[in-house]
C-alpha cells in the first residue's frame, strides 16, 4: 500500500484560532514532508521530518510547528491562523536514501480556509 | 536558491498531436535530480520522470525528458496526447539524495481534447 492520507480533506478555520492538520503512513518511511499550495504558486516545502528529526525552513520556521508521535504518523500545527494560511497542505513521505533519490508519495492534500 | 520555471501555465492540445513542456531550473548544485510529477484530477501527486544523468533520455508511459545541464532544462515530451494524459503536470528539483527535499514550479495543466 503507497497510500499516504490526511485529515481532515477540508478545514474551515477562524483567524486567531488554531489548527492541526493530519498525515499518516503505512510504508514504514523514514521521511515526511508537509508542503503549502496556494493558486498560481509552487507547492512550497515548509518542514520535514527524518526520524525523529524536524527540519523547519527558514522562511516559515516561526509559523508553523510540527510533531511525529510515532514513525506512521505527522501533524502540522499553526498556533494562531492569519488569513495568508489559506492554502492546500500536501504531505509526502518517503525513504531517505542517500545513493539515488527515491520517490516521494504524497497524499490527496488538505485544503484549509481562514476566515 | 533553487528555482524552478515552468512558462506555460496552460496547454491545450488535440488528441494525438505531440506534447512539449517545459522546464527550466536555476541551482548552484552541480549535480541536482530533476523530477516530473503529474496529478490528475482528484488525485494525488504522483512521481512520472526522474534524472540525474547530464543528456540521458529517461522514459516512462510514453513520456520522455532529457536532463540538459547545459541549458539547465529538463522538457517533457510525449509523441501523441492521448485524452488520458490531460492532468497538472510539475517540475521539481532536489540538490541532493537523502532528504530529497524538493522544489516545485508552479505547474502546467495540460488539457487534452479529442
Amino acid at each position: 500500500d503507497t497510500t499516504v492520507k490526511q485529515n481532515p480533506r477540508y478545514k474551515l478555520a477562524r483567524v486567531g484560532k488554531p489548527v492541526n492538520l493530519i498525515c499518516s503512513q503505512t510504508m514504514n518511511h523514514d521521511t515526511m514532508y508537509w508542503y503549502q499550495k496556494k493558486p498560481n504558486q509552487a507547492p512550497k516545502l515548509l518542514l520535514f521530518y527524518y526520524d525523529k528529526i524536524l527540519n523547519r525552513e527558514a522562511d516559515t520556521f516561526e509559523k508553523f510547528q510540527s510533531s511525529r508521535p510515532n514513525n506512521s504518523f505527522c501533524s502540522l500545527y499553526i498556533g494562531s491562523a492569519g488569513l495568508e494560511y489559506s492554502a492546500m497542505y500536501l504531505c509526502a513521505s518517503s525513504r531517505a536514501d542517500w545513493g539515488d533519490y527515491a520517490e516521494q508519495f504524497f497524499g490527496p492534500g488538505t485544503r484549509l480556509t481562514v476566515l | 536558491g533553487d528555482s524552478v520555471t515552468q512558462t506555460e501555465g496552460l496547454v491545450t492540445l488535440t488528441e494525438g498531436l505531440p506534447v512539449m513542456l517545459n522546464c527550466t531550473y536555476q541551482t548552484i548544485y552541480s549535480n541536482p535530480f530533476l523530477f516530473w510529477y503529474v496529478q490528475h484530477l482528484n488525485e494525488s501527486p504522483r512521481l512520472l520522470l526522474k534524472s540525474f544523468t547530464d543528456n540521458k533520455r529517461t522514459e516512462h508511459q510514453g513520456f520522455h525528458a532529457t536532463l540538459h545541464k547545459s541549458s539547465s532544462s529538463f522538457h517533457l515530451q510525449k509523441s501523441s496526447a492521448q485524452l488520458s494524459d490531460s492532468a497538472l503536470y510539475y517540475c521539481a528539483l532536489s540538490e541532493s539524495s537523502g532528504y530529497n527535499k524538493l522544489t516545485f514550479g508552479k505547474g502546467t495543466v495540460l488539457l487534452v481534447s479529442p
